[in-house]
């Protein structure tokens, strides 16, 4: 267990619906990461917060954003959904920014589109 | 760009048998962190081991080994006398620096089946 959790476990829903993926990161760590697992694009980053703000982006698209909560929990918020966002959604998290720190996966979050 | 490179998409074995798995990167930084990740059956993703470019001591923990060879910029990944519970998509991952920022740029993962 890496101490990050993630809910849901299993999302199904339909084309053009809206969704919230939950992350809480182990405690004490400050920087929270999403990532994208799929069979054609495998794991993609998506952004990273640092203690409340927006570090860094990759991969993300528009229609997708994220947030962190002052007590540092994470949100991905996805809209529009498209088959194709069907998809394995890991957060991450680490103490630091993350320059020398290893990132710790929490179990993820299966979203099916249908 | 940063680039990682796991050229093995499967790799079946029998129990006992020793296995490497093989990571091959890509990267214009001089300082740079080198991860492998474990994706068991069940989806989650596990953190095996942590190396950075100034240190190319091989790391030994249990059946697990690393050997970081950076003239060849490889970080290759031995498991010996291998088990059943050792079967699992294994990923290699390079940490690539955005500034101060670095993110994980993951190879496309070998599927290592160990059968009995």
């Amino acid at each position: 267990d890496s101490g990050v959790t993630q809910t849901p476990k299993h999302l199904i829903t339909a084309t053009g619906q809206r969704v919230t993926l939950r992350c809480s990161p182990r405690s004490g760590d400050l920087s929270v990461y999403w990532y994208q697992q799929s069979l054609d694009q495998g794991l993609q980053f998506l952004i990273q917060y640092y203690n409340g703000e927006e570090r860094a982006k990759g991969n993300i698209l528009e229609r997708f954003s994220a947030q962190q909560f002052p007590d540092l929990h994470s949100e991905l918020n996805l809209s529009s959904l498209e088959l194709g966002d069907s998809a394995l959604y890991f957060c991450a998290s680490s103490a630091g920014q993350g320059s020398t720190d290893t990132q710790y996966f929490g179990p993820g979050t299966r979203l099916t589109v249908l | 760009a940063q680039k990682v490179t796991q050229a093995q998409t499967e790799i079946s074995v029998v129990e006992k048998e020793d296995v490497t798995l093989d990571c091959v990167y890509e990267t214009r930084d001089t300082t740079y962190y080198l991860f492998w990740y474990k994706q068991p059956p069940s989806g989650e993703l596990v953190f095996l081991i942590r190396r950075n470019s100034f240190d190319e001591q091989n790391e030994i923990s249990g059946r697990y080994s690393w050997n970081f060879q950076k003239s060849t910029s490889s970080f290759n990944f031995t498991i010996t006398a291998s088990q059943v519970v050792d079967s699992a998509v294994y990923f290699c991952a390079l940490s690539e620096a955005l500034g101060r920022i670095r993110k994980l740029v993951f190879g496309t993962g070998t599927r290592l089946l160990v059968s009995p």
